[in-house]
């Protein structure tokens, strides 16, 4: 079946810098991936996603490149804040191969804290 | 997009109690909700799939009997947690998709549910 591996956290940076999120998975058909976000206190909220093979997702300067060959798609962001401190999760939707469009096959998360 | 409200964001019962949790879709109607659970240093689950106006689709190895989902309205679906055990605290979140944005999800904020 469909998975998502993500790195494990807690992931600690010092607000500047740069930050990668590894996320690799599995998958029968073609999925779409996406990263989600979860502040604290709040609900999960979608942060970028990419379709195809080499498509670019990006949004408030995180971007994830939706690499085939690698079955990876690796969260970056070239300079953190305070604020993007929350639990980021990887997440594929795999419904090309007759999967349920709106299901998602989650990562377990990782707890990004960035200190001032 | 769309906003996703629950009710209540936390809750604590007794053991063998009932506990019933909401999820409203604010601003559009919802014919599908999903039921996620949430492990503490855990990836969501997808527990079921609430259908307005039918039987929800639940996923493999979760009891329907012990996790009632009713969808009576387009904007409403309730997730009842019957004869509470302390293996059932966890974090219960809910989310929708909307038509034209396939894969992603619309989540709420998610319910606490503490079993003593």
């Amino acid at each position: 079946g469909d998975s998502v591996t993500q790195m494990e956290g807690p992931v600690t940076l010092s607000e500047e810098a740069f930050l990668t999120i590894n996320c690799t998975y599995t998958a029968t058909g073609y999925p779409s991936l996406f990263w989600y976000v979860q502040y604290p206190g709040e609900g999960l909220q979608l942060l970028l996603k990419a379709t195809k093979a080499d498509d670019k997702g990006s949004n408030k300067g995180f971007e994830a490149t939706y690499r085939k060959e690698t079955t990876s798609f690796h969260l970056e962001k070239g300079s953190v804040q305070v604020s993007d401190s929350a639990v980021y999760f990887c997440a594929l939707s795999d419904w090309g191969s007759g999967g349920s469009n709106y299901k998602l096959t989650f990562g377990k998360g990782t707890l990004l804290t960035v200190n001032p | 997009g769309a906003v996703v409200s629950q009710h209540p964001s936390r809750v604590i019962c007794k053991s063998g109690t009932s506990v019933k949790i909401e999820c409203r879709s604010l601003d559009f109607q919802a014919t599908t909700m999903f039921w996620y659970r949430q492990f503490p240093k855990q990836s969501l689950m997808l527990m079921a799939t609430s259908n307005e106006g039918s039987k929800a689709t639940y996923e493999q190895g979760v009891e329907k009997d012990k996790f009632l989902i009713n969808h009576a309205s387009l904007t409403l679906s309730t997730l009842t947690v019957t004869s509470a055990h302390p293996e059932d605290s966890s974090f219960y979140i809910c989310s929708v998709g909307l038509a034209g944005f396939p894969g992603e999800l619309f989540f709420g904020e998610g319910s606490r549910l503490t079993v003593l």
